[in-house]
């Protein structure tokens, strides 16, 4: 089956410890982004990549990091720097279009529960 | 900046009532709309879409138009179930704003649904 996974379900912090959550997907999509979801809240753009070893910062970028080595992976770290690290964290991609530009959907993973001890 | 503006919640049916969920939005371009669906502890899912002005998305008994006129989409079902008790997630594209393969989403706040038996 086609989809994106991410791992693990659910993931504790300590204060000054840096943690990497796992997002992997089997689409062939160009394009991968990282969100975080507050409670009430819609969901805000950490960053985003379009292509392997490329990646851009969105909206809310401090005191996370990512890489892009593999087009299938797209690991989030969530560093100490992050003081209010305690959400929702899901990964979503898309397809490139026929004309070379981005697709429109995007399709989510089932989301990492970050807390923090 | 683009915005997107939902009815806030949360919303409480019983079954086989109407619902509507209002969502306006405001961009720069001709953005792309969508209904997002997140079901408890879950990713986001997507339940409808609409490209051009006048658009009809439809999915699951769920309709949507994109009304230019009033840059609004709101969500509409004839008879809700207790299964679509969710979060539902209004989001717009900006053709404008779109990095090579990569295109941003803005979402809405969101809206809990609940449907009583």
């Amino acid at each position: 089956d086609g989809g994106i996974t991410q791992s693990p379900k659910y993931l504790f912090r300590k204060e000054g410890q840096n943690v990497t959550l796992s997002c992997e997907q089997n689409l062939n999509h160009d394009a991968m982004y990282w969100y975080r979801q507050d409670p009430g809240q819609g969901l805000r753009l950490i960053y985003y990549s379009q292509i392997v070893n490329d990646f851009q910062k969105g909206d809310i970028a401090e005191g996370y990091s990512v890489s892009r080595e593999k087009k299938e992976s797209f690991p989030l770290t969530v560093t100490s720097a992050q003081k209010n690290p305690t959400a929702f964290y899901l990964c979503a991609s898309s397809a490139r279009g026929t004309s070379g530009r981005g697709q429109e959907t995007q399709y989510f993973g089932p989301g990492t529960r970050l807390l923090v001890l | 900046g683009n915005s997107v503006t939902q009815m806030e919640g949360p919303v409480t049916l019983s079954e086989e009532a109407f619902l509507t969920i209002n969502c306006t939005y405001t961009a720069t371009g001709y953005p792309s709309l969508f209904w997002y669906v997140q079901y408890p502890g879950e990713g986001l899912q997507l339940l409808l879409k609409a490209t051009k002005a006048d658009d009809k998305g439809s999915n699951k008994g769920f309709e949507a138009t994109y009304r230019k006129e009033t840059t609004s989409f709101h969500l509409e079902k004839g008879s809700v179930q207790v299964s679509d008790s969710a979060v539902y997630f209004c989001a717009l594209s900006d053709p404008l704003i779109s990095s090579g393969s990569a295109r941003q989403l803005t979402f809405g706040s969101g809206t809990q649904l609940t449907v009583l038996p």
